[in-house]
């Protein structure tokens, strides 16, 4: 079964360091999410890819977050600087797109603990 | 925009009980229905779905059923064993330029004991 690769699975970085992380979706997906899940609720969108371009980065909190997806394939999420209240679980996603795309795949995911 | 309740927030139950979960949403155009289960420390996986033109799907012991007009969905699971144990959310599709997102509930943490 084909999966969405997410590395690294756990940083632990110190408060206002810069943290990178990076998603490869599954191959031929063209629409790639990027989801924070704080502990004990739900996934929150923080950024959508058609391609290479962003669709929604409504949620994403652009002082100190960036995204990018260069050739459209893999993707990063970077934080610069980090804060104590962005330990989370960064959740990557992708689909194949369209308007009757199903539910999409989530790769394991990035624990991040900031101290 | 799009706004997911999920109720309750932790349900227990006995084996071989039923357990619901119920969400409600308030985009009307919203069509597209998954169900997402998550272990502890691994990633949520989908477990059924349902789109707005079907008012019920099953699938073994699971199932989904959707009230288009009052705008809530129901996760029914029968006969509960401990293995169901996890956190589930419901979503619920949102419309971009580019297709689809989906919003989340914040979850609801079953405990299934035997």
């Amino acid at each position: 079964e084909a999966e969405v690769a997410q590395s690294p699975r756990y940083k632990i970085t110190e408060k206002s360091q810069a943290v990178a992380f990076w998603c490869d979706p599954i191959s031929g997906h063209a629409t790639l999410y990027w989801y924070r899940q704080i502990l004990g609720q739900g996934p929150e969108l923080l950024v959508q890819f058609q391609d290479e371009s962003v669709v929604d980065d409504s949620q994403l909190p652009k002082d100190r977050f960036s995204a990018e997806r260069l050739k459209g394939v893999d993707s990063t999420l970077k934080i610069q600087p980090a804060e104590l209240g962005d330990s989370a679980m960064y959740l990557c996603a992708s689909s194949l797109g369209g308007f009757k795309s199903d539910g999409y795949t989530f790769g394991s995911g990035t624990r991040l603990t900031v101290v | 925009g799009e706004n997911v309740e999920q109720h309750p927030s932790t349900l227990s139950v006995q084996e071989g009980d039923s357990a619901v979960i119920k969400c409600t949403y308030s985009d009307s155009a919203s069509n597209y229905f998954p169900w997402y289960k998550q272990e502890l420390g691994k990633r949520p996986q989908l477990i059924i779905d349902i789109r707005s033109n079907v008012g019920e799907k099953k699938d073994q012991r699971i199932a989904v059923t959707l009230n288009k007009t009052a705008k809530h969905f129901s996760l029914h699971i029968t006969e509960t064993q401990p293995e169901d144990s996890a956190v589930y959310f419901c979503a619920a599709s949102i419309s971009n330029q580019a297709g689809t997102a989906l919003i989340f509930g914040k979850g609801t943490t079953l405990s299934v004991s035997s």
